[in-house]
């Protein structure tokens, strides 16, 4: 069974621009969650969905939204990039909430 | 208040010993569940073993087990019989609630990173 996958793998942003990241769940899995990881900051949850409704929001500004299709994939979006949002964005997706977690690669964000 | 609390930033290990990474909790919520995850420098975090609130034995998975002490509110990892390609950071994580909103969220320590000597 294929893993969680994220793409792109790298990206390298100028500060005002927008990104858009994106995940494929493992197959059958309906949850995804996405997380911040910085050295400075650790991992931070930025928000999960299931079934296509956000059921759950980190503390991030409204910069940062997602979205969640049918077929459980999911995008993230981050605008007006700052320098402060470079950071390996990991996405991970579970069978149901509050199952064990499975995450990607990550996509790895660099803001100049 | 950290609600996840590891307190080793770093660990050495020489190849074959077994080795225990330490993992705090804290939380109000009768109902919870413990992680831990690998994540070597490639990045990827690796899912190793949980733990539930109500589970009345430690979790154990192949090398690795878990040692609950639910009234110490401790989660610790212990690794038997090291390989150098255990060498990794290892976070503990944690789920609150029984349902609730937060119920997907997991909260993350600082991590620890182990080195494996040969």
């Amino acid at each position: 069974k294929a893993g969680v996958t994220q793409t792109p793998r790298y990206l390298i942003k100028t500060r005002g621009q927008q990104v858009t990241l994106s995940c494929s769940p493992i197959s059958g899995h309906r949850s995804v969650s996405w997380y911040q990881q910085t050295p400075g900051q650790g991992l931070q949850f930025l928000f999960e969905y299931f079934s296509e409704t956000q059921r759950n929001k980190g503390n991030f500004p409204g910069r940062f939204s997602g979205r969640q299709f049918s077929n459980s994939r999911s995008e993230m979006n981050v605008s007006t990039l700052e320098l402060g949002d470079s950071a390996l964005y990991l996405c991970a997706s579970s069978l149901v909430l509050g199952y064990e977690q499975y995450f990607g690669p990550g996509t790895r964000l660099t803001v100049t | 208040a950290q609600k996840i609390t590891q307190t080793q930033p770093g660990m050495f290990v020489q190849e074959k010993e077994a080795v225990t990474l330490d993992c705090t909790y804290d939380t109000s919520d009768p109902s919870y569940g413990l992680f831990w995850y690998k994540q070597p420098s490639s990045g990827e975090m690796i899912f190793l073993i949980y733990q539930g609130s109500y589970d009345q034995q430690n979790a154990t998975e192949g090398r690795y087990s878990l040692n609950f002490q639910k009234a110490r509110k401790s989660a610790n990892l212990v690794i038997s019989a090291s390989q150098l390609g255990d060498s990794a950071m290892y976070f503990c994580a944690m789920r609150e609630g029984g349902g609730g909103t937060s119920y997907g969220k997991l909260t993350f320590g600082q991590g620890t990173i182990l080195t494996v000597h040969p």
